[in-house]
């Protein structure tokens, strides 16, 4: 069964700081891995998906990693604003479902 | 709007009483899925569809839980005899295979179990 976690649950930084978020999984055989953010009380917004064949994919100022032998992903975010405080999730694919992390809440303060 | 829909935005109901769901996905997305979350949890999965055909259903989904997708295109989500414990959001997604599989998330619908 698929475990995915993310550390830290929570990370507070000032606004203008590079960040890094973490996502580990447990079974490497996955068919794509996608970073998610939550704002309170909304649905998820795709931040990045990357296809098991990829090694990362870069959107304005985030850039995602993938390592499936290590079952690790990370989020690079850089220059943090104010406006990324979210809940970022990255959630595995797999041959069965999509599982999710329980999330990394950033809080980037001005 | 061409993003994914799902109505009602929010659900107020008493034990033992039965619920729909509706999801509308982005029209030529022929995956959907349902996902059900709790407070300080990532999203669970419940149960996906290609096309009209229900593919996977989790394990925790108890028979009080039902899902269609006629003719391919919006979903329902249907819990019978709700319990307190179904309280939750309930979150829809949609995706396109030819497309990468990238999901697609609808707002949710707030469930409470009164």
């Amino acid at each position: 069964k698929q475990e995915v976690t993310q550390i830290p649950a929570a990370l507070s930084v000032p606004e203008g700081e590079n960040l890094v978020l973490n996502c580990s999984f447990t079974d490497s055989a996955i068919y794509n891995l996608q970073w998610f953010r939550q704002d309170p009380g909304k649905g998820l917004t795709s931040l990045l998906l990357i296809q098991s064949s990829q090694r990362e994919q870069t959107s304005g100022r985030l850039n995602a990693s993938l390592d499936k032998s290590s079952g690790r992903s990370t989020l690079y975010i850089a220059a943090s604003q104010p406006g990324d405080s979210a809940t970022y999730l990255c959630a595995v694919k797999d041959a069965y479902d999509m599982r999710f992390g329980a999330g990394t809440r950033l809080t980037v303060k001005p | 709007d061409t993003g994914v829909s799902q109505d009602p935005r929010h659900k107020i109901t008493k034990r033992g009483q039965n619920v729909t769901f509706r999801c509308d996905p982005i029209s030529e997305h022929n995956r959907l899925y349902w996902y059900r979350q709790t407070l300080g949890q990532g999203p669970e999965f419940l149960t996906y569809f290609q096309n009209e055909a229900q593919l996977e259903k989790s394990r925790l989904l108890s028979d009080r839980f039902s899902a269609e997708r006629p003719k391919g295109s919006f979903s329902t989500l249907e819990i019978q005899r709700t319990e307190q414990g179904d309280s939750a959001m309930y979150l829809c997604a949609s995706s396109r295979l030819e497309n990468g599989d990238t999901q697609y998330f609808g707002p949710g619908t707030r469930l409470t179990v009164l």
